[in-house]
């Protein structure tokens, strides 16, 4: 089975603290995604990537940067996080051919 | 413009009952559609998908339906059962030159009563 993992189920940070969010994948999936899951506005594509240190924005990329070093591995990086990044992160891969995605458990991801 | 919609945010059926979730999307280029189930607390998981060119796809206890004509997809659930509850996505693959992006609806949540 596919496994995606992400690095925290809960995470509490404060106004202008820089967050790391990391995912893992260990299928060997080109293509890699980050996305923020708020009531009512269903999931929103922040970054994604289709290759090692390639990454292209999603519909909400503002706030938000990415890093993909390795091809396992897509970190979500919030610069300086505000109230209004309080949200649930989902990371999710699909290899090339199959747009399935495959998702992780989520962050849940309070700023005060 | 773009948009996979849910046309009910909530369902409740008995358990045993047939369910039917359905879903509308407006963009006729798109090739690919899936069906998500998550459960609370839990990230989405992949049911079932459909390319365009088919009009229907069986799983099991799941079947999708797709009318091109009208741009509606809906799921199947059949002799639905307690762990059936959660919240369905529909999602529409854009065509992509690389990563197969999905545009997501907003879901609906299933509950079953027992």
């Amino acid at each position: 089975d596919v496994k995606v993992t992400q690095s925290s189920r809960y995470l509490v940070k404060r106004t202008g603290e820089k967050v790391f969010l990391e995912c893992v994948q260990d299928m060997d999936h080109e293509n890699m995604f980050w996305y923020r899951q708020d009531p009512g506005l269903g999931l929103r594509l922040i970054y994604f990537s289709y290759d090692v240190k390639m990454k292209e924005k999603g519909d909400i990329p503002e706030g938000y940067s990415v890093s993909r070093e390795k091809k396992e591995r897509f970190s979500l990086i919030l610069e300086s996080a505000s109230t209004n990044q309080t949200s649930m992160y989902l990371c999710a891969s699909s290899p090339p051919g199959r747009r399935a995605q495959y998702f992780g458990p989520g962050t849940r991801l309070l700023v005060l | 413009g773009e948009s996979v919609g849910l046309h009910l945010p909530t369902l409740s059926v008995q358990e045993g009952d047939n369910s039917i979730i359905n879903c509308a999307y407006s963009n006729s280029a798109s090739d690919y559609f899936i069906w998500y189930k998550q459960e609370s607390g839990k990230g989405p998981q992949f049911i079932i998908d459909i390319r365009s060119n088919m009009d229907k796809r069986q799983g099991q206890r799941v079947t999708v339906l797709l009318n091109k004509t009208v741009k509606h997809l809906s799921l199947q659930i059949a002799a639905t059962q307690p762990g059936d509850s959660a919240v369905y996505f529909c999602a529409e693959n854009i065509e992509d030159h690389n990563a197969g992006k999905s545009t997501f609806g907003d879901g609906t949540t299933l509950t079953v009563k027992p």
